[in-house]
C-alpha cells in the first residue's frame, strides 16, 4: 500500500538555525499536504502542493514538490521558537497518508 | 465560527467495553474524516465520509469498528468489545467538498484510554 517516510524523525536547532524536513512516498502523488502539530495540539494545515516541481513559500517557510510527484520538503530560514512542534506531511494517493513526522525544538 | 468539536476530550474504559466518539464538524462542511494517532506518529486515515456515506472505509482496522454520519453532519465512531491496543488520540477532521483536495481541519482529538 501507499507508504509516506519522512526524515529526520527529529531535530533540535538552535535559535536562528535554519531547518529542513524531507518526505518521500512509495507512489507518485496527485498532491501533498503539510501540517504542524503542537504539543498537546492537533494538526494544522499549513500548505498544498499539486504540480509537479511546485515551489511555494510562506514568510520564512519554503515548500517544495519534486518533479516526480514522490517527494517534498519543508525549510524554515531562521528558525525562532513559535517554530517548535511536529510537522507533518501527507500524501494524497488514493486518500490521504501522513507521514511519522519530524519533531522540531529550538533552544532560545 | 466554531471549529471541529469532538467529544469527550478523554475516555478511559475497561478492555470489552463499548465506547462511542462524536465529531461536530465545521458547518458546511460535506467530507469528514477520522484518523487515530499513537504516540510519535502520523494521524492514520480510519474512514472517510462524503455527505452521509461512508466514502472509503479502507482504514477501519478490523470490525469492531464502525462509524456513521446519518445525517451528514455529526459522525460517530464506534468501538466495539474494545482493546488495549485501541488506545490512542481519535482525530476528526472535515473540509468542504472535493473530497481529498482540500485543506483539512482537525478537532481536538478523543484520548482513549483502555484498561
Amino acid at each position: 500500500g501507499q507508504q509516506v517516510m519522512q526524515i529526520p524523525q527529529y531535530q533540535h536547532v538552535q535559535e536562528g538555525e535554519d531547518f529542513t524536513t524531507y518526505c518521500n512516498s512509495s507512489t507518485t502523488l496527485s498532491n501533498i499536504q503539510w501540517y504542524k502539530q503542537r504539543p498537546g495540539g492537533h494538526p494544522v494545515f499549513l500548505i498544498q502542493l499539486v504540480k509537479s516541481g511546485e515551489v511555494k513559500k510562506q514568510k520564512r517557510l519554503t515548500f517544495q514538490f519534486g518533479e516526480a510527484k514522490k517527494n517534498s520538503s519543508l525549510h524554515i530560514t531562521a528558525t525562532q521558537t513559535t517554530d517548535v512542534g511536529t510537522y507533518f506531511c501527507a500524501g494524497h494517493g488514493n486518500k490521504l497518508v501522513f507521514g511519522a513526522g519530524t519533531i522540531l525544538r529550538v533552544k532560545s | 465560527g466554531a471549529g471541529v468539536s469532538q467529544t469527550p476530550s478523554n475516555k478511559v474504559t475497561e478492555k470489552g467495553k463499548y465506547v462511542e466518539l462524536r465529531c461536530d464538524p465545521i458547518s458546511g462542511h460535506t467530507a469528514l474524516y477520522w484518523y487515530r494517532q499513537s504516540l510519535g506518529q502520523g494521524p492514520e486515515f480510519l474512514i472517510y465520509f462524503q455527505g452521509t456515506g461512508a466514502a472509503d472505509d479502507s482504514g477501519l482496522p478490523n470490525d469492531r469498528f464502525f462509524a456513521v454520519r446519518p445525517e451528514g453532519s455529526v459522525s460517530t465512531l464506534k468501538i466495539q468489545r474494545t482493546e488495549r491496543g485501541d488506545s490512542a488520540v481519535y482525530l476528526c477532521a472535515s473540509s468542504w467538498a472535493g473530497a481529498n483536495y482540500n485543506e483539512q481541519f482537525f478537532g481536538p482529538g478523543t484520548r482513549l484510554t483502555v484498561l
